[in-house]
């Protein structure tokens, strides 16, 4: 079956800090990829995904992440964070034609102002 | 477009009560989930229904049932709450298999005491 990990469950930085977020899943086929943001009392929004070609994908508010398809990774990054992108982050998996998406456990962050 | 929506947003019941919660979409989306989410767990899959009429398990079925009403609507029954079952719940949909992101309701936080 799918799984997906997160390195870290807290990750408390100071602002302006560099921010990278674990994801590694494991599925040997072709999958879409997707990281989720969830804004304290807010529900889930879309920061980024991939489906295929660049592998570095940018997204939403600076995110960016990069796919690397040997090392089955997809790791969320911001070069400078701020204390408005505390929140917890959730990374996504999907199979090519699937219909149901495997979610990691979300990794806290906390930015300290 | 509304998008996703769910009702109730909050709720208390006792133990054995019942309850339904209902979530409605007006994207034309095919395919519709119910999570849950627990600290530390991530979302966890209830059940999905891949289009109107089907409805499949998901990862933690137990103590739920789903109705897919019609291609808009689809809801999520508790027939006897346990504590176990408090939780945040979430409604999703997508428009179709793959290639599309899974959109989210605003959530309903349950608590069974």
């Amino acid at each position: 079956a799918q799984s997906v990990s997160q390195h870290n469950h807290h990750v408390i930085l100071s602002e302006a800090a560099s921010l990278e977020l674990g994801c590694n899943y494991s599925y040997g086929g072709t999958v879409n990829l997707f990281w989720y943001v969830q804004y304290p009392g807010q529900h889930l929004q879309l920061l980024l995904k991939y489906f295929s070609g660049d592998p570095l994908v940018k997204g939403i508010k600076g995110f960016e992440a990069e796919f690397i398809k040997s090392k089955f990774s997809f790791n969320l990054r911001k070069p400078s964070v701020q204390w408005s992108d505390t929140a917890e982050y959730f990374c996504a998996v999907i199979m090519e034609y699937g219909n149901k998406l495997v979610f990691g456990a979300g990794t806290i962050l906390r930015v300290k102002s | 477009n509304a998008g996703v929506t769910q009702t109730p947003k909050f709720q208390v019941l006792k133990t054995g009560q019942s309850m339904t919660l209902q979530c409605a979409q007006d994207m034309n989306h095919n395919s519709m989930y119910w999570y849950r989410q627990d600290p530390g767990m991530g979302l966890r899959l209830i059940y999905y229904s891949a289009s109107e009429g089907t409805t499949d398990k998901g990862e933690v079925p137990n103590g739920y049932n789903v109705s897919r009403l019609n291609k808009r609507e689809f809801s999520l029954r508790l027939e006897s709450a346990a504590p176990s079952q408090t939780s945040v719940y979430f409604c999703a949909s997508i428009l179709d298999r793959g290639y599309n992101e899974q959109f989210f309701g605003p959530g309903t936080r349950l608590t069974v005491l």
